[in-house]
C-alpha cells in the first residue's frame, strides 16, 4: 500500500485566503485522523472519523476550521479565512481498530502551512 | 481528561542506552504507544503495551507499568539516526480508545 497520502506537501498563502488539504488515508483503514502539530502546543487532535462519519471535534479550534470525509478514500480539512497562527504542520492518520492489541495511526508525511 | 508527561529532552552519546520516561494520568486505561518523528518526517509506529512488562524489538523494548501509570522507551546501542523525538500516547476509555499523544522527547545523540 502507499500509505496515506497527503497534498499539498508545502502552502504558503496571505492571511484571509481559503486553504484546502487533502488526505487519501489507506485502504481499508475505518478511522481517519486530522492533527496539527506546532512547536507551542506539541500534537494535536482536530478531528476523527470513524466510517466516514466524523466522530469527535472537539479539537478544531475554531468555526474556521472544517473537515470533510465524503467517501472512504477522501477528506478535507478547510481553513477560511486563514490567519498567521494558523501555520503549522497538518498531519492526516488512518488506522484499523484493533481492540487490545492495539490502534496504530499510520500519519501522513504532513502539508506545512505558512500564512503570511 | 486524559495527560501525560515526558522530558523535553535527553541527549546519549553513540553506542550508549537511554531511557525515555513516560507518566499518564487517565480513566479507563488500555495501553501505551511510542512514536518516534525525525525531523520533517512523520511520526511512525515503534512499540504498544497493553500488559505489564517488557517488549522488546531489536534495539527498542517499552516497558509498562500500569499500577504505577508509568511507562518508559529504552534505547539499546544508539546511533546518530536515533536522534529524533519520541511519543508516548495513551489509549483510555475516557478518551474513546483514541491515543492522546504526549508533548514528545527530542533525543540527541552525540559522537
Amino acid at each position: 500500500d502507499a500509505g496515506v497520502i497527503q497534498s499539498p506537501r508545502h502552502e504558503v498563502t496571505e492571511m484571509g485566503q481559503e486553504v484546502t488539504l487533502r488526505c487519501k488515508p489507506i485502504s481499508g483503514h475505518d478511522y481517519l485522523f486530522w492533527y496539527r502539530q506546532t512547536m507551542m502546543r506539541g500534537l494535536e487532535l482536530l478531528i476523527y472519523f470513524n466510517n466516514n462519519v466524523p466522530i469527535d471535534d472537539s479539537g478544531m479550534p475554531e468555526d474556521r476550521f472544517s473537515a470533510k470525509m465524503p467517501n472512504a478514500s477522501f477528506s478535507t480539512l478547510k481553513i477560511q479565512p486563514s490567519e498567521p497562527r494558523d501555520s503549522a504542520v497538518y498531519f492526516c492518520a488512518s488506522s484499523r481498530f484493533q481492540g487490545a492489541t492495539g490502534n496504530t495511526i499510520y500519519f501522513g508525511e504532513g502539508s506545512w502551512l505558512t500564512v503570511v | 481528561g486524559q495527560s501525560l508527561e515526558q522530558p523535553s529532552e535527553v541527549t546519549a552519546v553513540e553506542g550508549a542506552i537511554v531511557q525515555i520516561n513516560c507518566t499518564y494520568q487517565t480513566s479507563g486505561f488500555y495501553g501505551l504507544s511510542w512514536y518516534q518523528q525525525h525531523d520533517g518526517g512523520a511520526p511512525t509506529f515503534l512499540s504498544y503495551n497493553a500488559l505489564d512488562g517488557l517488549e522488546e524489538t531489536g534495539r527498542f523494548s517499552s516497558f509498562l507499568s500500569r499500577s504505577d501509570s508509568y511507562g518508559y522507551l529504552l534505547l539499546q546501542e544508539l546511533q546518530m539516526k536515533d536522534s529524533a523525538s519520541y511519543f508516548c500516547a495513551v489509549r483510555a476509555s475516557g478518551g474513546s480508545y483514541i491515543p492522546t499523544f504526549g508533548r514528545g522527547t527530542s533525543l540527541i545523540v552525540h559522537p
